[in-house]
Order: C-alpha cells, then sequence, then structure tokens
C-alpha cells in the first residue's frame, strides 16, 4: 500500500496563477483532509471530506476550493494564488468511524511545498 | 473546541526519559485526547490516543488524570531519532474535522 500520496511535491506559481494539488488515498478511508503548515507554525485545517460527496470548511478556506473527487481522491485548488498562500500543504485521511476502540487516527501524505511569487 | 497549551520547546540527553504535559482545561467530556510526532519535511504522524487513566503502546505511555484537564506523554529511553514537534489534541475519538494542531513541543534530544 502507497498510504496518501500528493503530487506535486514541489511548485512555484506567480501571483494569479491557479493549480490543483491532487491527493490520494489507497486504505479505503471515508474522510479526508487538507491542512496547511507555515514555517514554525502547527498544521491548519483548510477543508475536510467526511466521506465521499460531502465537503466542509475548516479553520482557513478562504482563497482554496476542493473536490472530492471519489472516495480515494481529494484535490485542492487555488484559484487565484497569493503570497500568502505560500506554504507546505499536507493531505491526510482517515476512517472516520467513530468508537470506542477507534482512534480515527489520521495518515499524512508527505506534503506539497508551495512558492507563490 | 478545547484549547490545549504545551512547551514550545524541550531539550533532553539519549536514553532518558521525557514528559511532555499538555494542559486542556476545557476539554469536554466526549473528548479524547491524541498525539501525533513530526519530524521534519514529513507529515504527523500519529503516536498515542487515550480517554483517562493510562495508555502504553510500543512507542510511549500517555497519562490522564482524573479530572482531564491535562495530559503527559511520556518516551522512555529517548534516542537522537525521537527529535520532533510533538502535538497535542483534543476532541471526539471520531470526528472529522475539530482536531487542531497548535504549535507543538520541539523536542531535541542530544548525544
Amino acid at each position: 500500500n502507497a498510504g496518501v500520496t500528493q503530487t506535486p511535491k514541489f511548485q512555484v506559481l506567480k501571483t494569479g496563477q491557479s493549480m490543483t494539488l491532487q491527493c490520494a488515498q489507497d486504505m479505503n478511508h471515508n474522510s479526508m483532509y487538507w491542512y496547511r503548515q507555515d514555517p514554525g507554525m502547527g498544521l491548519r485545517l483548510i477543508y475536510y471530506s467526511a466521506s465521499e460527496g460531502t465537503t466542509d470548511k475548516g479553520e482557513v478556506p478562504n482563497g482554496y476550493n476542493v473536490s472530492r473527487l471519489n472516495k480515494r481522491e481529494f484535490s485542492l485548488r487555488l484559484e487565484s494564488a497569493a503570497p500568502s498562500q505560500t506554504s507546505v500543504y499536507f493531505c491526510a485521511s482517515s476512517t472516520g468511524l467513530a468508537g470506542l476502540l477507534n482512534h480515527n487516527e489520521q495518515f499524512f501524505g508527505p506534503g506539497t511545498r508551495l512558492t507563490v511569487l | 473546541l478545547a484549547k490545549t497549551t504545551q512547551p514550545i520547546s524541550m531539550d533532553s540527553y539519549e536514553g532518558q526519559e521525557v514528559n511532555i504535559t499538555c494542559s486542556h482545561n476545557n476539554i469536554a467530556t466526549n473528548d479524547y485526547i491524541t498525539w501525533y510526532q513530526q519530524f521534519p519535511s514529513q507529515g504527523p504522524r500519529f503516536i498515542i490516543q487515550g480517554y483517562k487513566t493510562k495508555v502504553t503502546n510500543e512507542v510511549a505511555s500517555l497519562f490522564i488524570p482524573a479530572d482531564r484537564k491535562s495530559s503527559t506523554l511520556s518516551l522512555p529511553r529517548v534516542s537522537l531519532s525521537d527529535t520532533a514537534v510533538y502535538y497535542c489534541l483534543v476532541g471526539r475519538g471520531g470526528s472529522q474535522g475539530n482536531l487542531i494542531f497548535g504549535k507543538g513541543t520541539k523536542l531535541s534530544v542530544k548525544p
């Protein structure tokens, strides 16, 4: 199993350009997440998808859109990139199941380093 | 959402036991306490989760007092490879979107 994969690993954009970050998981997880991490900071949730067909805003959704393409894939789109969106972006997935014996542990991808000039 | 407070950084030496304490005064009845570890240039990795008392796995132990307003992650006999940032999170075990990663505790293990 590859776990959670993200593409691309690195990207440089100019202000105003658009791009889509791709994420896929092969663990048959229901829930998927997009986070950003700025230097020296913790992770901040951008959007999440509790299950296929649903998406919800997290802590910092402005400037982003997401698509839960199917159970495996969850993409993040920057329509008009801004320097403030320079960050490392992490995708994660979890079973999304509640229960005393279920940690709902989140599995993270390797991240995408995005620089907006 | 329950806010957590943990030290910004800690130093230790190889072979020592490290205890990182997290404060979460506003923890709710349904909330679990979860710890993640993050190495440089990698995504976080789940370490341990608990609700009350003590939980132990092959990596760490988690101590939670009766009032649950704090918790302590214990790493036995740390090595250089344990140098990482450790995050304490509070939220429902089955929750999807309400886990908040703070700045974490940067642990530096020295030889």
